[in-house]
């Protein structure tokens, strides 16, 4: 099984560029979520989706936007790039978010370098 | 707005030894409790997971503790090995669908 996979793995990008990470699931996962990792800070959540067509804001969603048209894909675009946007994104499904035993499965990472 | 904590932030101990990692969160009103496993450029990885009503969970040489009255989880790892290096994590789900909690980790060197 492929769990979930996020492409790129590395990414550079210059001030004010646009770009999408992409983030796919083969578990027929309801759940799924965008989190950024910085030192010191810890994970937050940018957007996450409880189903296809349903989306939500976490505690950091300024800048990126994201979309659920089918169960497995939930892409994560940022609209103009900025350096406080370099990090390392972590994507993240799970059965459901409602579930008590449903634990969160992740992705690799895609590290975004904004300079 | 829950708080995780975790002690200590890194740890090396020699290989063979039992330890544990602790984790406190402020809000005793959780609907579970994971910890996860962070090797170096991965991503993270599930290894056990506490239902709120749960008081312990087992997989393999570790073992997962939750009391809710005061706030603190423990993950237990048995005859550690050089392969257990790693950050752990643990995250506490408040019941809605906007994400985890998590603590900044503890990095766990084994030394051979």
């Amino acid at each position: 099984n492929a769990g979930v996979t996020q492409t790129p793995k590395f990414q550079v990008l210059k001030t004010g560029q646009s770009m999408t990470l992409q983030c796919a699931q083969d578990m027929n996962h309801e759940y799924m979520s965008w989190y950024r990792q910085d030192p010191g800070m810890g994970l937050r959540l940018i957007h996450y989706s409880v189903g296809a067509g349903i989306t939500d804001q976490g505690e950091v969603p300024n800048g990126y936007n994201v979309s659920r048209s089918t169960t497995e894909d939930f892409p994560l675009r940022l609209l103009s790039a900025a350096p406080s946007q370099t990090s390392v994104y972590f994507c993240a499904s799970s059965y459901s978010a409602g579930a008590k035993n449903s634990p969160l499965h992740f992705g690799n990472g895609t590290r975004l370098t904004v300079t | 707005k829950q708080e995780v904590t975790q002690i200590p932030a890194a740890l090396s101990v020699p290989e063979g030894e039992n330890l544990v990692l602790n984790c406190s969160f402020t809000d005793s009103a959780i609907y579970n409790l994971q910890w996860f496993r962070q090797d170096p450029g991965k991503g993270l990885t599930s290894l056990l997971l506490i239902q709120s009503s749960q008081r312990e969970q087992t997989s393999g040489r570790l073992n997962a503790s939750l009391d809710k009255s005061s706030g603190r989880s423990t993950l237990y790892i048995a005859a550690s090995q050089p392969g257990d290096s790693a950050t752990y994590l643990c995250a506490i789900s408040g019941g809605g669908a906007d994400g985890l909690t998590f603590g900044k980790g503890t990095h766990l060197i084994i030394q051979p």
